[in-house]
């Protein structure tokens, strides 16, 4: 199995620009997860699906960020538009139905300039 | 709400020596807890996890946890700390379907 796969795996943009992060689950894997890891915060969940709906998106910082699920093996987190403070590293993680453990990705690293 | 406290952001260590990262929960009831390792640039993985069976737990790479729940603490350890356990370490606690971090704590072995 491939894991989780996350692209790109850097991004540099200027402030104001829509970036779109994208992430492949381990097929199969019935949740998905986004989060978001900074030295301020530490690892914050974003928001997460269940068989691509959307469950909790309560850790989403404002209406710039979004998230899709339109298939059970992609899933997308827009920012539009983008700020300085939204540099971060970004990472998905899925987990199948009952399962216990989360399995991460690489991560996206994303500087907004 | 359940939450997760690692004390000591940085701990360091000789190679060799003993390696222990504390991690306290706080939970209404029994969690699933789990350490999470990060080595630089990468993703986490999976150390270990603790699911309500045996209460001393072994994992990956020479590292085990005991789960206490008088002491409401899962600490990791490790009998000789090598090099190439330079990371950073998270007590995670699971809830239904979703996690809770603790802050991290960074692990620096020098020779």
């Amino acid at each position: 199995d491939a894991g989780v796969i996350q692209s790109p795996r850097h991004e540099v943009t200027e402030m104001g620009q829509e970036v779109t992060l994208r992430c492949k689950p381990i097929s199969g894997h019935d949740y998905l997860f986004w989060y978001r890891q900074t030295m301020m915060r530490g690892l914050e969940l974003l928001i997460y699906f269940n068989n691509n709906v959307p469950i909790d998106d309560s850790g989403m910082p404002e209406d710039r960020f979004s998230a899709k699920m339109p298939n059970a093996s992609f899933s997308t987190l827009k920012i539009q538009p983008s700020e300085p403070r939204d540099s971060a590293v970004y990472f998905c993680a899925s987990t199948p139905e009952g399962g216990d453990t989360q399995y991460f990705g690489p991560g996206t690293r994303l500087t907004v300039l | 709400a359940q939450s997760v406290t690692q004390l000591g952001s940085h701990v360091s260590v000789s190679e060799g020596a003993l390696v222990l990262l504390r991690c306290n929960y706080s939970s209404s009831v029994p969690p699933y807890l789990f350490w999470y390792v990060q080595y630089p640039n990468q993703g986490l993985q999976l150390l270990l996890k603790y699911t309500s069976a045996a209460t001393l737990v072994k994992g990956i790479n020479g590292f085990e946890a005991e789960f206490k729940k008088s002491e409401t603490s899962f600490h990791l350890t490790k009998p000789s700390a090598h090099m190439s356990d330079a990371a950073e370490y998270f007590c995670v606690s699971s809830g239904y379907s979703t996690l809770t971090f603790g802050k991290g704590t960074m692990l620096l072995v020098s020779p």
